[in-house]
């Protein structure tokens, strides 16, 4: 059981826009900032977005990340063959003293 | 370019002990704070341990804690984990990754920003 919620898999058609949402509660989500990665086994995760919405350089403007409350979103816009991965959100929970995930998000290009 | 890799995974069996290496470069690595990260089969990334800058700072999931140690060599630009009593459900891809502090206007927040390509490790009989 993750300490963050997000939809185990997401969808979409190549140019389509596609958001994948992350909820926890107000002690992580709601005080910290979010990080986004992107994974396919065998490699190295990739931070995606980081302080809830900033993209590190070399990441495509395409992927976007908001916050409000206790919940978070990653937006990946026009959709391309090569986004098809696993993603997930992760916060630094100071109650915890532990990184915390969300159970990852299987996104497929259709 | 930062470099960062792990090593040290192997096959070890129920109850044995293995100890992972985390190599950095391209970086002042005194200055990160450094964590262990792993991915098991058909599951999603989990936290495994945190270490501070001066090892001052040492945190471990529930999952490890008692059973796994984490250390740095600092003149060495290494990180390690010592892992024993290991278990079946400890199979997994390991990952070694920095942690940054960024700032913007209005907050300050940690962010995962270079990772390892990980190491394998199999508990199996």
């Amino acid at each position: 059981q993750s300490v963050l919620t997000q939809p185990p898999s997401a969808s979409g058609t190549p140019g389509q826009r596609v958001t994948i949402s992350c909820s926890g509660i107000t002690s992580n989500i709601g005080g910290d900032s979010v990080n986004w990665f992107q994974h396919l086994p065998g490699t190295a995760p990739k931070l995606l977005i980081f302080l809830n919405n900033q993209r590190p350089s070399g990441v495509p403007a395409r992927f976007s990340g908001s916050k409000s409350g206790t919940s978070a979103s990653l937006a990946i816009n026009g959709l391309q063959s090569e986004d098809e991965a696993d993603y997930f959100c992760a916060i630094w929970d100071d109650s915890l003293n532990a990184w915390v995930f969300g159970g990852g998000t299987k996104l497929t290009v259709l | 370019e930062v470099q960062i890799v792990e090593s040290g995974g192997d096959l070890v069996r129920p109850g044995g002990s293995l100890r992972l290496s985390c190599a950095a470069s391209a970086f002042t690595f005194i200055n990160y704070n450094m964590n262990w990260f792993r991915r098991a089969p058909g599951k999603g990334l989990e936290w495994v341990a945190y270490i501070g800058s001066a090892s001052a700072a040492i945190y471990y999931a529930d999952s490890v804690k008692g059973r796994f140690t984490v250390s740095r060599d600092n003149a060495k630009n290494s990180m390690f984990l010592q892992m024993k009593s290991l278990r079946a459900e400890d199979t997994a891809f390991y990952y070694c990754a920095r942690e940054n502090t960024y700032c913007t206007s209005d907050v300050c927040g940690g962010a995962l920003d270079y990772w390892g390509l990980g190491t394998l490790v199999t508990v199996s009989s």
